[in-house]
């Protein structure tokens, strides 16, 4: 079946570090391909997405480029920030599906500073 | 103007009882979702509902019933509540597939 497969946490890096967060997907089709972030007792928030191969998704520094060929979608940022300590999810849909999110388990970032 | 509001945002409650969670969008969104997250973050689908109709209804006790009396609401009922019922459940909202879900801020429900 479809699924979204992330590194594991927690990942702890250092301020102005470099990040990246692993992301790789199974699915039969061409899936829609999205990173959200929730910061500590918060919801989720969407932080960037990508329709279809090579788009690029970015905001707020992060980038993810859909990767067919390697079923991937990495996320990452040049240089990280203490306020960027969170869990970030991993997920995909499909067009014309029932509209749920398949996820990925979370990935936890640690800033220190 | 919260976009997707839920509440209460902390419920403390006994084994065996019911407790009711209310979920309201104001951005017109046709799907809403009831969703669940456990101690290790893990997110695991309940409910969704499209313009009212119920299009989801994955794996969970019967103890759990949602109600959506119209678009813009999605509640969730919990009967003969559980130990293990204790999460942080979110409710969350789309239009269409592609534009993401907007969730609201979660009620972390502990049964004791």
């Amino acid at each position: 079946g479809d699924s979204v497969t992330q590194m594991e946490g927690p990942v702890t890096l250092s301020e102005e570090a470099f990040l990246t967060i692993n992301c790789t997907y199974t699915a039969t089709g061409y899936p829609s391909l999205f990173w959200y972030v929730q910061y500590p007792g918060e919801g989720l928030q969407l932080l960037l997405k990508a329709t279809k191969a090579d788009d690029k998704g970015s905001n707020k520094g992060f980038e993810a480029t859909y990767r067919k060929e390697t079923t991937s979608f990495h996320l990452e940022k040049g240089s990280v920030q203490v306020s960027d300590s969170a869990v970030y999810f991993c997920a995909l849909t499909f067009q014309g599906g029932n509209y749920q999110l398949i996820w990925g388990a979370g990935t936890k970032l640690i800033i220190k500073p | 103007d919260t976009a997707v509001s839920q509440t209460p945002k902390y419920l403390v409650t006994q084994m065996g009882n019911d407790k009711s969670i209310k979920c309201e969008q104001n951005l017109g969104h046709d799907t809403m979702y009831w969703y669940k997250q456990d101690s290790k973050k893990f997110l695991k689908i309940m409910f969704s509902y499209n313009n009212k109709e119920l299009i989801i209804n994955e794996t969970v006790p019967n103890r759990f019933s949602p109600k959506s009396p119209d678009k813009a609401h999605l509640n969730l009922h919990i009967n003969s509540l559980e130990l293990g019922d204790s999460a942080v459940y979110f409710c969350a909202s789309s239009v269409g597939q592609t534009y993401g879900y907007t969730f609201g801020s979660g009620t972390r429900l502990t049964v004791v």
